[in-house]
């Protein structure tokens, strides 16, 4: 197993709502990632899952609030999203745990998110 | 400061041409480079990479990069262009640094092709 698994594939919630985005990986990965992208822009880092521990979190509001249950899972929990959340939210997983850079990531295909 | 450009926000190539997409580099040491590619609505998908060595990498899909350090620069290449070669395509420096995880991405080159 290659990829990336992320659901749902799209996703509409309203600013009162509570939802998790899920990502999964069975490459034996130990990095794990979740980026925010909006239209016609770069992917931007949010999160950095390093062996099930949270390594860097770029300074993203509490409303994204990040787990990693196990070495495979990676979720996000959203609460109270504001109508600019709506991104394509992106999860990506490397063999880089803590010192080797040097590996590609593998993405998912990414959760669309509209926030009404 | 660490940072990548790509100059080229949109590029029209027809179909069967040659494609040159480029990208530089300002990091404190060479970073390991990657070429990511991604289709409407998709994710990334990973091109080539270059750590060290031979400065002329191969990758997927017909794709090659070569590394020039004196320039900074790590341009993307495709002999001949392919209508299904039409995507975002984002240069991505990470500093090789232990313990660094943070790959960035440049604002990316949209490749439009045309019959």
């Amino acid at each position: 197993d290659t990829e990336v698994t992320q659901t749902p594939k799209h996703l509409v919630m309203g600013m009162t709502n509570k939802k998790s985005l899920k990502c999964e990986q069975h490459m034996g990965h130990r990095a794990m990632y979740w980026y925010k992208q909006k239209a016609k822009k770069p992917p931007e880092l949010m999160f950095v899952y390093s062996y099930e521990k949270l390594s860097i979190n770029e300074s993203v509001p509490s409303r994204f609030s990040p787990e990693c249950p196990n070495s495979s899972l990676l979720n996000l929990h959203l609460h109270a999203l504001q109508p600019e959340d709506s991104a394509l939210y992106l999860c990506a997983s490397s063999q880089a745990a803590g010192g080797a850079p040097n590996y590609g990531y593998t993405f998912g295909s990414g959760t669309r998110l509209t926030v009404v | 400061a660490q940072s990548v450009t790509q100059p080229d926000i949109h590029i029209t190539v027809s179909e069967g041409a040659s494609l040159e997409l480029r990208c530089n580099y300002s990091y404190g040491a060479t970073p390991y480079l990657f070429w990511y590619v991604q289709s409407p609505g998709q994710g990334l998908q990973l091109l080539l990479k270059y750590f060290s060595g031979d400065t002329l990498v191969q990758g997927i899909k017909g794709f090659e990069a070569e590394f020039k350090r004196s320039q900074s620069s790590f341009n993307l290449r495709k002999p001949s262009v392919h209508w299904s070669d039409a995507a975002e395509y984002f240069c991505a420096p990470n500093p090789p640094c232990r313990g660094n995880e943070k790959l960035t991405f440049g604002t990316g080159t949209r490749l439009t092709i045309i019959p």
